[in-house]
Order: C-alpha cells, then structure tokens, then sequence
C-alpha cells in the first residue's frame, strides 16, 4: 500500500530534550516536505527537500533541522524543543518538485512542557 | 497577511442541504487543490484544478477555479453525514528553487447532522 508513515504519533517532551520525528514514503517520491498544523494558522511548511541531500527552508523553518540522506527519509529534527513548538506536525510528499499534489503522513501531535 | 482566504470557517447543515465553501486570493495561482482532513489523520487530496474557469465534478462535489485562476468554490450538493471534515484549499506557485510550493487556507469546518 502506498503511503507517508510517521514516528511517533504522539509523544510529550520537555523543553530542551532533543527529539526526532520520522518519515518513510514508499512511493519512490523525490520531494518531501514538513508542515506544522496549528488552530487559527492552517498548515505551515517547516522544511522541503527536492531530492537527496537537497533541502531548503519553508515559511517556519526555525528552531528545526531536517536530513535526506535516502530518497525514502525525511526526518523533523528538534535539536532543543521549546513549548511554541507544541503542534500538530505532517510530513507530505510528492512525485517530483514540479507536481502539486501532496500525499500526506497521518501526522504526529507533539506537546512539549 | 494570509494569502489563502477561507469561507466560512465553519459550517452545520442538515443532511440533504446543499453548500458552497470559497477560498479566495489576491495572488494567481498554478493551480489549486482541495484536501479533506479528517480527525487524528492527514488531509487527503479531493482535486487538482490548473486551467483557468475549469470545473470538476466528483460524484456530489462539484469544483471550481476562478478565470483569473485566484479564487475557486467547492460545492457540494445533497450532503452527507459522511461528507463531514475539514476542507482546505492550497495554491501552488512556483518556488525559487523551480519546484512547487503550496498555500494552505485555514479550512472549512464542515458538520453534516443526520
């Protein structure tokens, strides 16, 4: 079956404590993203990567770092997680960075205290 | 300044109405798609419209995207309980890098009651 898995799906941290959230795509999809999903502001993207070890900033990138070492993996860094970064966050791919259509992960709620 | 407008933020009919949800821009778009997020999952694609006045129809949705490609409507007739979520629109536009980046709306929150 084809499709965006995400670890965890949820977890609660606390500030400071360095945390890493997976995806996996078995789509053979070049293009990766990261979005965070808050009440009042909609869907965000942290980071994109367009192929292996190409990545770049999306419109909330700070206080996160990400990695493509694989085509399949995309991984959300929190290298010293902060109570603002309490959210609802999706990993998306798609078939290249030229298509628009986006499969998502089912997301992971994180809650940072 | 959101550059996806979303109408309305919520919405509650009853089973068998009839409803249209806008989204709305000042910026033109590439193309613009509909998602429904469902609770606890990730949004789904419903639609890709790219062409200017284009129109879509999947099964009791119908969509549709502006001539000046910077507005669409989702209209969806005879709802169904099943039918309730969260609807979003996203804009694609062309990033620096030569890929795609893509807008999201706040969403529609649609409640159909039996």
């Amino acid at each position: 079956e084809a499709q965006v898995t995400q670890n965890p799906r949820y977890l609660i941290t606390v500030t400071g404590k360095k945390l890493t959230v997976t995806c996996s795509q078995n789509m053979n999809h070049e293009y990766m993203s990261w979005y965070r999903q808050d009440p009042g502001l909609g869907l965000r993207q942290i980071y994109y990567s367009m192929n292996v070890e190409v990545t770049d900033k999306g419109d909330v990138p700070e206080g996160y770092k990400v990695s493509r070492k694989e085509k399949r993996n995309f991984p959300l860094i929190l290298e010293s997680p902060s109570p603002n970064q309490t959210s609802l966050y999706f990993c998306a791919s798609s078939p290249s960075g030229r298509t628009t259509e986006a499969f998502f992960g089912q997301g992971t709620r994180l809650t940072v205290v | 300044t959101q550059l996806l407008e979303q109408s309305p933020q919520f919405l509650s009919i009853q089973e068998g109405e009839n409803l249209t949800v806008y989204c709305n821009s000042s910026s033109v778009f590439s193309s613009l798609q509909w998602y429904r997020q469902e609770p606890g999952e990730g949004p789904v694609l419903l639609v890709t419209v790219v062409t200017g006045g284009e129109v879509k129809k999947l099964k009791r949705l119908t969509f549709q995207f502006g001539d000046a490609r910077k507005d669409s409507s989702l209209h969806i007739t005879a709802a169904q309980p099943g039918d309730t979520g969260l609807y979003l629109c996203a804009g694609a536009r062309r990033s620096g890098a030569g890929s795609y980046q893509l807008t999201f709306g706040k969403g529609t929150k649609l409640s159909v009651i039996p």
